[in-house]
């Protein structure tokens, strides 16, 4: 049973363009809401997360958005640029379980 | 402050063979995990640990065994290693949110 789904699998955007991944879940327990990133050889590093209490948090270039009622979180990378290329990870929790992860994106910016 | 450490970083084994990876982290966390991470399947969670001397399955589980006997160390095992095993595996410790992940260890096992 996979709890959080993300979608695409893989996207291709040309530099200064918005790229946007897509995460849903299944879970009304799940109170906190993480982005991971990981480039090629390296382990996933925090990217920034969400708690449903707000339905957008913003760092940076880099914003969440969440919605509650339809237990959905996207993550949106404005002004896209090759050094974003990454394969990003959504995730879920509740309380002190442990995290669920979506499959992942792969993102290709183009110069 | 080294964080999260996984050693080794890449490992060949035959079909059979068996080996420990070894995590260690100095942050003091007690919730330590270990995944793994294939082609299209994303992060799939062999084992996990909520303190020295706790541990429990997770979604994969089979072929691998776990201990934790100090807060900073939590090894995985392999004890008869299979071609089905190849992965990259990851080591991760978490605090109240923040789950930090070591640099991975590539298993090939021929």
């Amino acid at each position: 049973q996979q709890q959080v789904k993300q979608s695409p699998q893989s996207l291709i955007v040309q530099k200064g363009g918005i790229s946007i991944i897509n995460c849903a879940y299944e879970n009304t327990a799940f109170d906190y809401f993480p982005w991971y990133q990981q480039f090629p050889g390296k382990g996933p590093a925090l990217l920034i997360a969400i708690r449903p209490d707000v339905s957008e948090k913003k760092e940076g270039r880099f914003t969440i958005s969440f919605n509650k009622s339809a237990k959905q979180f996207s993550l949106h990378i404005m002004d896209s640029q090759p050094g974003d290329s990454a394969t990003y990870f959504c995730a879920a929790s509740g309380g002190s379980e442990k995290l669920v992860f979506g499959k992942g994106t792969k993102l290709t910016v183009n110069p | 402050n080294a964080g999260v450490t996984q050693t080794p970083k890449f490992q060949v084994l035959k079909t059979g063979q068996s080996m420990t990876l070894q995590c260690a982290q100095d942050m003091n966390h007690e919730y330590m995990s270990w995944y793994r991470q294939d082609p299209g399947m994303g992060l799939r969670l062999i084992h996990y640990s909520v303190g020295a001397g706790i541990t429990d399955q997770g979604e994969v589980p089979n072929g691998y065994n776990v201990s934790r006997s100090t807060t900073e160390d939590f090894p995985l095992r392999l004890l008869s290693a299979a071609p089905s095993q190849t992965s990259v595996y990851f080591c991760a410790s978490r605090d109240r949110n923040e789950q930090f992940f070591g640099p991975g260890t590539r298993l090939t096992v021929l």
